[in-house]
């Protein structure tokens, strides 16, 4: 198993640009999480998703949109790229059995991202 | 609303040193507690978990104990290694059970020979 798998590695845009992070789990999980991470921040929650199908906004929303393509796949996209979003971007996914949630997230290896 | 709040790093020990990482939290009700660890250029990795009160968690010769009285989940090793470089954050789970996690902003331990 590969567990959860983040494309691309590394990414520099120019402002204005857009892009979209792609994520897929390979575990089953029903929720998925896109996180960024800034020093001095810890991991702050863009978006999540409870199920297939559906998507709710975390933290810090603002200038990102996700789609939950099937159970296995959670992508975000970042419509006209700001320096303010250079950042390391994490997705996640976590188990949920008929409502209760196992709260153990499983990690990607990140994205680096940087906004010029 | 829901925080979690830990030391300021770096924390920089020799090897077998005894290390403490202290973290606070707010909460309503009675959240899940966790610490996860992130080697460098990796994702995070749960190191360990504690669900309620006065439960400890342990894993690879690390502990915390849920302290409902004080708010708190400090993390313990009596005697860290090189290999225990690494950032480590302080989690919790509110209560509700919706699966999402707030994170402390991360406390970069440095272990030297």
């Amino acid at each position: 198993n590969a567990g959860v798998t983040q494309t691309p590695k590394f990414q520099v845009l120019k402002t204005g640009q857009s892009m979209t992070l792609q994520c897929a789990q390979d575990m089953n999980h029903n929720s998925m999480y896109w996180y960024r991470q800034d020093p001095g921040m810890g991991l702050r929650l863009i978006y999540y998703s409870a199920s297939e199908g559906t998507t709710d906004k975390g933290e810090v929303p603002n200038g990102y949109n996700v789609s939950r393509l099937n159970k296995r796949e959670f992508s975000l996209r970042l419509e006209s790229a700001a320096p303010s979003q250079t950042s390391v971007y994490f997705c996640a996914s976590s188990e949920e059995v008929a409502g209760v949630y196992y709260n153990e997230q499983f990690f990607g290896p990140g994205t680096r991202l940087t906004v010029l | 609303g829901n925080s979690v709040t830990q030391m300021e790093g770096p924390v920089t020990l020799s090897e077998e040193a005894f290390l403490t990482i202290n973290c606070t939290y707010t909460a309503t009700g009675y959240p899940s507690l966790f610490w996860y660890v992130q080697y460098p250029g990796e994702g995070l990795q749960l190191l360990l978990k504690a669900t309620k009160a006065d439960d400890k968690g342990s894993n690879k010769g690390f502990e915390a104990t849920y302290r409902k009285e004080t708010t708190s989940f400090h993390l313990e090793k009596g005697s860290v290694q090189v290999s225990d470089s690494a950032v480590y954050f302080c989690a919790l789970s509110p209560s509700g059970n919706t699966g999402k996690l707030i994170f402390g902003q991360g406390t970069t331990l440095q272990v030297k020979p």
